[in-house]
């Protein structure tokens, strides 16, 4: 099966500290799409990036930032002088086109302590 | 900017009943997804529509369905519940007309067999 792996189940970090959620990926398409979203405690799921395979190029987006590997098949998310509105849960996901789905990661519980 | 409405939040229902829950695209989009979260997990996909014909299907069982009406809204129809059907339903959307493109996701909808 193509897996998505969060290996990072929760992370608790204190106000202020960076952090970094982990994401692998399996695919045997050279074609395909991977998105982190975020789900805070009122359930909702909030999309945070969409990225493509051909695209390597790191991004940074305010406290934001994306780190992808093909090589390593990873594309992991910093966050950096975190704040406690980051508590949330991280889902990566990918979506094979034509497939017209996400599939999602286990996701990890950020907790981010004052 | 208008986001992907979902009808009703919350939803409590006794075994055996019927549920339907309402998706609301966000205008202009043509695609519909739905999804199941169960607690402590991830979304998983049941079901979409591109142009009002059905695009792909998931874990969907066979007690639910859905349809995508000509003003694109959706819904999904629940029957014989059960226990297990307690879950956070999400709809999100999408516009693929001119290719792949990111889903953004409905506030989702709790539903409570009891």
């Amino acid at each position: 099966a193509q897996k998505v792996t969060q290996a990072q189940t929760e992370i608790s970090v204190v106000e202020k500290e960076d952090v970094t959620l982990d994401c692998v990926y399996e695919t045997r398409d050279t074609t395909y799409y991977l998105f982190w979203y975020k789900q805070p405690p009122s359930g909702e799921l909030v999309f945070l990036i969409r990225r493509n395979s051909f695209d390597e190029q790191n991004e940074i987006s305010g406290r934001y930032s994306w780190n992808f590997q093909k090589s390593t098949s990873s594309f992991n998310f910093t966050i950096t002088a975190s704040q406690v509105v980051d508590s949330a849960v991280y889902f990566c996901a990918r979506e094979t086109p034509g497939a017209n789905n996400l599939f999602f990661g286990t996701g990890t519980r950020l907790t981010v302590i004052p | 900017a208008a986001g992907v409405i979902q009808s009703p939040r919350h939803l409590i229902k006794e075994k055996r009943e019927t549920a339907t829950l309402k998706c609301y695209p966000i205008p202009r989009h043509d695609t519909v997804y739905w999804y199941q979260q169960g607690p402590g997990q991830d979304p998983q996909f049941l079901i979409s529509f591109y142009e009002k014909m059905q695009s792909d299907k998931g874990s969907i069982p066979d007690r639910f369905s859905a349809q995508q009406f000509s003003d694109y809204h959706s819904e999904l129809n629940m029957s014989s519940l059960e226990l297990g059907d307690s879950a956070l339903y999400f709809c999100a959307s999408s516009f693929r007309r001119s290719g792949p493109d990111t889903q953004y996701f409905g506030p989702g909808t709790r539903l409570t067999v009891l």
